[in-house]
C-alpha cells in the first residue's frame, strides 16, 4: 500500500517561532507537493518538488520555503510563523507515468499559531 | 494557475439515493487529466476517479461516475446509491495543483 506520513497530526506554535513540517512518502515518487487546505478555499498550492533539491514555487509561497535533500523526504518551513498561517497542512506525493498527476495525500498537520 | 469551481459547499442525501456534484474549470489546454478526491471526516484524501481529457467515454468507478464535457468545460460527479460512508467533502482537481473549494456530503440514513 502506498503510503505519505506526516511527521505530526496537530501542532501548536507561537508567532515568529520557525515551524519545520515534515513529509515522508515510501513510493519512490519523484514529484512531491504542499498544500494548504482552508475552508471555502479549498487546497492552495504552496511548494513542489519533481526531483531531489529541485522545488518550484506554487500559488502562494510567500513565508514558507522547502527542503528536499532525499527523494522521499520533503519539508515545508514557516520562516517565522504568523498567525495567518494557522490551517491545515497536506503533502501529497505522485509520479509521472500512466496514472499521471494523481496524488496520494498524507492525513494532514493542522497549524495553529498563537 | 487554472481555476476550478465548486458552487454547491454543501448537499444532503438519502441512503441508497443518488447525488450529484458539479464542477467547472478554466483553461486553454487541449490534452489534461481531471480527478474527484474524497477527503472523509478526520482521514486522508484519496482518489475517487479520474478522467484523461482526450477520452470521450466518461469514467465510472462502481457506484461513482462522471459527466465529462469537454467543451462546456464541466466535470460533474454522480454518486449514485448512497452509503453512510460515502459522507465526506469531496474536491475536483484540474492536473496536479488546481483544486475546487469542495462540496460537503452529508448522507443521510
Amino acid at each position: 500500500d502506498v503510503k505519505v506520513t506526516q511527521s505530526s497530526r496537530y501542532l501548536v506554535k507561537r508567532t515568529g517561532e520557525k515551524v519545520f513540517l515534515e513529509c515522508v512518502q515510501d513510493m519512490d515518487h519523484e514529484n512531491m507537493f504542499w498544500y494548504r487546505q482552508d475552508p471555502g478555499l479549498g487546497l492552495r498550492l504552496i511548494y513542489f518538488s519533481y526531483d531531489v533539491k529541485m522545488k518550484e514555487k506554487g500559488d502562494i509561497p510567500e513565508g514558507y520555503s522547502v527542503s528536499r535533500e532525499k527523494k522521499e523526504r520533503f519539508s515545508l518551513i514557516l520562516e517565522s510563523a504568523s498567525t495567518n498561517q494557522t490551517s491545515m497542512y497536506l503533502c501529497a506525493s505522485s509520479s509521472p507515468g500512466t496514472n499521471s498527476y494523481e496524488q496520494y495525500f498524507g492525513p494532514g498537520t493542522r497549524l495553529t499559531v498563537t | 494557475a487554472q481555476t476550478v469551481t465548486q458552487s454547491q459547499p454543501e448537499m444532503s442525501v438519502q441512503e441508497a439515493e443518488t447525488v450529484t456534484l458539479s464542477c467547472t474549470y478554466d483553461t486553454s489546454e487541449n490534452n489534461y487529466y481531471l480527478f474527484w478526491y474524497k477527503q472523509p471526516p478526520s482521514r486522508q484524501m484519496i482518489l475517487v476517479i479520474r478522467q484523461e481529457a482526450y477520452k470521450q467515454q466518461n469514467a465510472t468507478e462502481n457506484r461513482f461516475s462522471v459527466n465529462f464535457q469537454k467543451a462546456a468545460k464541466s466535470f460533474s460527479l454522480k454518486i449514485s446509491d448512497s452509503q453512510l460512508g460515502d459522507t465526506a467533502m469531496y474536491f475536483c482537481a484540474f492536473m496536479k495543483r488546481s483544486f475546487g473549494a469542495g462540496t460537503t456530503v452529508t448522507v443521510r440514513a
